[in-house]
């Protein structure tokens, strides 16, 4: 059974601090990881996708990825009050269905003012 | 960016109706789309992957004369509760993929079965 680990949170940082949102997998075959951020009554919007070991920054968002721990990261810097949002982390495997995603269940992220 | 609408947004229905959802990919080719369904506070489900001109692929589950999906070309697929029940009711997500494997979703459409 392929799984996606989220702590479901809430994780709640001051407004500026680095939120920093974890994820681990089940599945040694995954290929490439996507964060996407969901508003609470909206549909998940894709942020980032990682498929390499290692960091993958654009602006304020960096992804990290360890394969050998089955680790995914995704650090927001200078969070802000408009990052407050559900997070999940998904996972893509490869072979038959490798087309689909394995979702975590979220972490809800709250910036404070 | 790639984008993905659906139509409609919200439907409200009565009970053993047929409500069809419309999940269109505006500016890419969706070899792969797939139907997910969100409970309030709750993770996304997958219902089933489709491929264009393939039956779809329902998961465990999900019934497939219940959900019936059609995926006719690169850019447009549908999804039809049939004979709704007010336990449908959910918010049902469309996301399209094309060789790039990224997935994008839809705004995603409320059913609200009474």
């Amino acid at each position: 059974q392929k799984e996606v680990e989220q702590n479901s949170g809430p994780l709640s940082v001051p407004e500026g601090a680095i939120a920093s949102l974890n994820c681990t997998y089940s599945d040694r075959g995954s290929q490439s990881f996507f964060w996407y951020r969901q508003y609470s009554g909206k549909s998940p919007e894709l942020i980032m996708f990682i498929y390499s070991n290692g960091d993958k920054e654009d602006g304020r968002f960096t992804a990290q990825l360890n394969k050998a721990s089955q680790y995914v990261s995704l650090l927001i810097r200078d969070s802000q009050p408009s990052d407050s949002a559900t997070y999940l982390c998904a996972g893509r495997g490869s072979g038959a269905g490798s087309y689909q995603l394995t979702f975590g269940k979220g972490t809800k992220l709250s910036v404070i003012p | 960016g790639a984008v993905v609408s659906q139509h409609p947004s919200w439907v409200i229905c009565k009970s053993g109706t047929s409500v069809k959802i419309e999940c269109r990919s505006l500016d890419f080719q969706a070899t792969t789309m797939f139907w997910y369904r969100q409970f309030p506070k709750q993770s996304l489900m997958l219902m089933a992957t489709s491929n264009e001109g393939s039956k779809a692929t329902y998961e465990q589950g999900v019934e497939k004369d219940k959900f019936l999906i059609n995926h006719a070309s690169l850019t447009l697929s549908t999804l039809t509760v049939t004979s709704a029940h007010p336990e449908d009711s959910s918010f049902y997500i469309c996301s399209a993929s094309s060789q790039e494997e990224t997935q994008y979703f839809g705004p995603g459409t409320r059913l609200l079965v009474l």
